[in-house]
């Protein structure tokens, strides 16, 4: 069964320094999102990425986040200057016709950031 | 506004017994879906089950049953004779039909089976 991909499974980065987070999504899939996890909490949305541009954001995606799909096959999230509140697991997923027109949501197996 | 409440932060149970994990949202919109997701050690989410608000049907898949309740917005959901691999964190998540196409998380409930 074909699966979402994420690259690398743990990042250690310093504080302030940018981070790509990689993602190949399923390749018919047409929606693409990321979610975090801070460790022992609960899933946060984070964006929704459709047609190549951000379809919707939360609050936590602010102007030091930003989403690429640079090759027609990976999705990426970069953090621009990281901070050590942005150590949490981050997780891609992808899905056909999105979640509204009832098509699933597959989620990648997370990339692990910490910031030290 | 659209909210998920797991109030079961943790639950304990022995092997073969059966649990029952709650799940209460809140929606105004009249389309919505539901989901439940395991997320083991390991760290990954598993997706367990969708159910649009059109389907109030209750299922059963292996010795996983879900109980949605449209009157008392629960989407609960039962393992019967527990098994430690069954060791993990579930959440329920909401999704509601219109503008929006995100997941909104309950907070989890870990789930500890004993042998």
């Amino acid at each position: 069964e074909p699966e979402v991909t994420q690259t690398p499974s743990h990042q250690v980065t310093q504080m302030g320094q940018e981070v790509i987070l990689r993602c190949v999504p399923i390749s018919n899939h047409l929606y693409f999102y990321w979610y975090r996890q801070i460790l022992g909490q609960k899933v946060e949305f984070l964006v929704s990425f459709y047609n190549n541009e951000i379809s919707e954001k939360s609050e936590i995606f602010d102007d030091q986040f930003s989403v690429e799909r640079p090759d027609g096959s990976n999705f990426t999230l970069k953090i621009r200057s990281t901070k050590l509140e942005d150590s949490a697991m981050y997780f891609c997923a992808s899905s056909q016709q999105g979640v509204t027109n009832n098509s699933p949501l597959h989620f990648g197996n997370g990339t692990r950031l910490t910031v030290t | 506004a659209q909210k998920v409440t797991q109030a079961q932060t943790e639950i304990s149970v022995v092997e073969k017994e059966d649990v029952t994990l709650d799940c209460v949202y809140e929606t105004r919109d009249t389309t919505y879906y539901l989901f439940w997701y395991k997320q083991p050690p390991s760290g990954e989410l598993v997706f367990l089950i969708r159910r649009n608000s059109f389907d109030e049907q209750n299922e059963i898949s292996g010795r996983y049953s879900w109980n949605f309740q449209k009157s008392t917005s629960s989407f609960n959901f039962t393992i019967t004779a527990s098994q430690v691999v069954d060791s993990a964190v579930y959440f329920c998540a909401l999704s509601e039909r219109g503008d929006t196409d995100k997941l909104i998380f309950g907070t989890g409930t870990r789930l500890q089976v004993f042998p």
